[in-house]
């Protein structure tokens, strides 16, 4: 079992739809996750974190974390061409020394007109 | 510009040579972390610094791959003996201790074995 597993994709969503990710992730004591947003051919930006159960929202973004479950999810409104890139979940372990970041494999989402 | 910046941004070696990636973090930045990542993947941690002391290397880091931040400044990540397994991108992020998780990644260093 992977430490942070995504659906690869591609997630094909119309423009002006909900673009709705999911992340889980194995280690239970888990306590920061995080949501990077990665256009081809260019590095990972941070998009959102959340650290406590529930949701928290920025703009169009909204980071959902149900930590009993062990699933993280992030819902994109509005969803525009440009939103079209790969999402990577991330997550710092319990144990993890220097607040070092384990990613999924990423979430291809494709935002159609 | 006081981003993460790397160089090269792109290298294309035969397999059996060295290459060198160098690192230059966000000057108040005091942890540095290399990750790999390959097409379609997410990126594998590597190695971190804090200040000028590694403090963990991950098992994908054989004994060819060998990482440096000498005085807490920029950093180097050599491989030696390239493969063509090898052939990635190799990412450098920096942070600070104070914060969380938020790293904040360079252009990334693209490596080609032939």
């Amino acid at each position: 079992q992977k430490e942070v597993e995504q659906n690869s994709g591609p997630l094909s969503v119309p423009e002006g739809a909900i673009a709705s990710l999911n992340c889980t992730y194995s280690d239970r004591g888990s306590q920061s996750f995080f949501w990077y947003r990665q256009y081809s051919g260019k590095s990972p930006e941070l998009i959102m974190f959340i650290y406590s159960n529930g949701d928290k929202e920025d703009g169009r973004f909204t980071a959902q974390l149900n930590k009993a479950s062990q699933y993280v999810s992030l819902l994109i409104r509005d969803s525009q061409p440009s939103d079209s890139a790969t999402y990577l979940c991330a997550v710092i372990a319990q144990k993890a020394a220097g607040n070092k970041l384990t990613f999924g494999g990423g979430t291809r989402v494709l935002v159609k007109p | 510009d006081t981003g993460v910046s790397q160089d090269p941004r792109h290298k294309i070696t035969k397999r059996g040579q060295n290459v060198t990636f160098r690192c230059d973090p966000i000057s108040e930045h005091n942890r540095l972390y290399w990750y790999r990542q390959t097409l379609g993947q997410g990126p594998e941690f590597l190695t971190y610094f804090q200040n000028e002391a590694q403090l963990e290397k991950s098992r994908l880091l054989s004994d060819r791959f060998s990482a440096e931040r000498p005085k807490g400044s920029f950093s180097t990540l050599e491989i030696q003996r390239t493969e063509q397994g090898d052939s990635a991108m190799y990412l450098c992020a920096s942070s600070l201790v104070t914060t969380t998780g938020e790293l904040f990644f360079g252009e990334g260093s693209r490596l080609t074995v032939l």
